[in-house]
């Protein structure tokens, strides 16, 4: 979607490796967010970022870890990918906790760890 | 935590015929939001509404604020093949500190032309 890029799209790794998502945006947005879509679950957070170097967890942050460095990117690291893992990952941004908005999603990573 | 039912999970209808989904929690919300996810993408805002009570539409879609404040529906009127995808409903409160927007579990829509 227009102002948040997520890459890459679609990838495969095998049960170990780490990998990392990447989440770019051009809003200058506060805060960005980890989602995780799984078919009976919805929309799960990972964890997600008020500000530089600043995040927090969300509710199925287990096995995943996050870096904000710059206000643009926001990375997700599979520090040793497992099968349980297997998702569509959604990134998300919001300029304020309370957005009136709501959030904007990206287009999502389809991953899969075989 | 807080937890939105929503429902049903899925619908399969024909063209032409209106929709009906809703969304309740235990919880009450400030904000009530309705996005769409057409298949490959991410959801996109459809409808925000911010007051108990509030009928908002955009088009086709009419979406309402529960007057308790614990729950919303949105229908659909006239579906179209282009209607296809999952609907989700949003609850917000401005405040909180783990991201305060909670999401249902979505409706997965098909429409047979």
């Amino acid at each position: 979607d227009a102002g948040i890029t997520q890459s890459p799209r679609h990838k495969v790794t095998e049960t170990g490796t780490p990998v990392t998502l990447r989440c770019h945006q051009t809003e200058n947005h506060r805060y960005m967010y980890w989602y995780r879509q799984d078919p009976g679950h919805g929309l799960r957070l990972i964890h997600y970022s008020y500000g530089v170097k600043d995040t927090d967890k969300g509710e199925v942050s287990d096995g995943y870890s996050v870096s904000r460095s710059k206000t643009e990117d926001f990375l997700l690291t599979l520090e040793s990918a497992t099968s349980s893992q297997t998702s569509v990952y959604f990134c998300a941004i919001s300029e304020s906790q309370g957005a009136l908005r709501g959030y904007t999603f990206g287009s999502g990573t389809r991953l899969t760890v075989v | 935590g807080q937890q939105l039912n929503q429902s049903p999970q899925s619908m399969f209808i024909q063209e032409g015929e209106d929709v009906s989904m809703n969304c309740t929690s235990s919880s009450i919300f400030n904000t009530w939001l309705w996005y769409k996810q057409d298949p490959g993408e991410g959801p996109v805002l459809l409808i925000a509404l911010y007051k108990a009570g509030e009928l908002t539409s955009n088009g086709r879609l009419t979406a309402q604020f529960g007057i308790t404040r614990k729950d919303s529906f949105l229908n659909i009127s006239a579906s179209i093949p282009s209607d296809v995808g999952i609907y989700f409903c949003a609850g917000m409160n401005y405040g909180g500190s783990q991201g305060n927007l909670i999401f249902g579990k979505g409706t997965k829509l098909s429409v047979k032309p």
